[in-house]
């Protein structure tokens, strides 16, 4: 069975760094591409950016390009989701998701990050 | 602004039917059978819910089905249930090599 568990809810103030992680289980990690999600409160899912566990090909969506770093560590099937200076605006749900073709049908029950002064 | 546009909200009573739009462009919807959608109910992860246009994952009622025409994709569920009510994304694969995601739907079931 494919599972995804994240990393525990998280506060912060602005300008401290944060990473997040989404832990495989039950394929073979380094064969998938894994993906983050955003969601903000009342606002929709963005798309924020996919890397191949593999190689780690790491493909950001233009709204986040230089604001957060996606990384691997195959030799614990995690993936993370990485901030070097954390802004109110980061405050939101944020899910991994395992790729399957060219959609997500496995997801991690989601991190909750709150970034207040 | 989201890449794909969705209608914010859609409603129907239980048995009824209703269809949810997405419109994209030739860069995404439009040059790729490659649209999915997705169920979220308050507070949990998203679900996939049909995938490659019209495609539909083990284990989702065959009551969902999808549908591509030009630039626009859309959701059709039939015989709607109280349980349907939920936020629905579109998402396409896009020519740059990410996705997209649509606004997302509130559905209502009255």
């Amino acid at each position: 069975e494919v599972q995804l568990v994240q990393s525990g809810a998280e506060v912060k103030k602005p300008g401290e760094s944060l990473k997040i992680s989404c832990k495989a289980s039950g394929y073979s990690f380094t064969s998938y591409w894994i993906g983050w999600v955003r969601l903000m409160p009342g606002k929709g899912l963005e798309w924020m950016g996919i890397i191949h566990a593999g190689d780690s090909d790491t493909r950001y969506s233009p709204s986040f390009q230089g604001q957060v770093s996606i990384s691997v560590d195959t030799s614990i099937s995690t993936a993370y989701l990485q901030w070097s200076s954390l802004k109110a605006s980061d405050t939101a749900m944020y899910f991994c998701a395992r790729q399957g073709g060219f959609n997500y049908p496995y997801w991690g029950q989601g991190t909750l990050v709150t970034v207040s002064s | 602004q989201s890449a794909l546009t969705q209608p914010a909200s859609v409603s129907g009573s239980p048995g009824q039917s209703i269809t949810i739009s997405c419109t994209g462009t030739s860069s995404d919807v439009g040059g790729y059978n490659y649209v999915s959608w997705y169920q979220q109910h308050p507070g949990k992860a998203p679900k996939l819910m049909i995938y490659d246009v019209s495609q539909r994952p083990s284990g989702v009622s065959n009551r969902f089905s999808g549908s591509k025409s030009g630039n626009t994709a859309s959701l059709t569920i039939s015989g709607l249930q109280a349980e349907d009510e939920a936020d629905y994304y579109c998402s396409s694969f896009t020519s740059s090599s990410t996705f997209a995601f649509g606004g997302g739907t509130k559905l209502t079931v009255l």
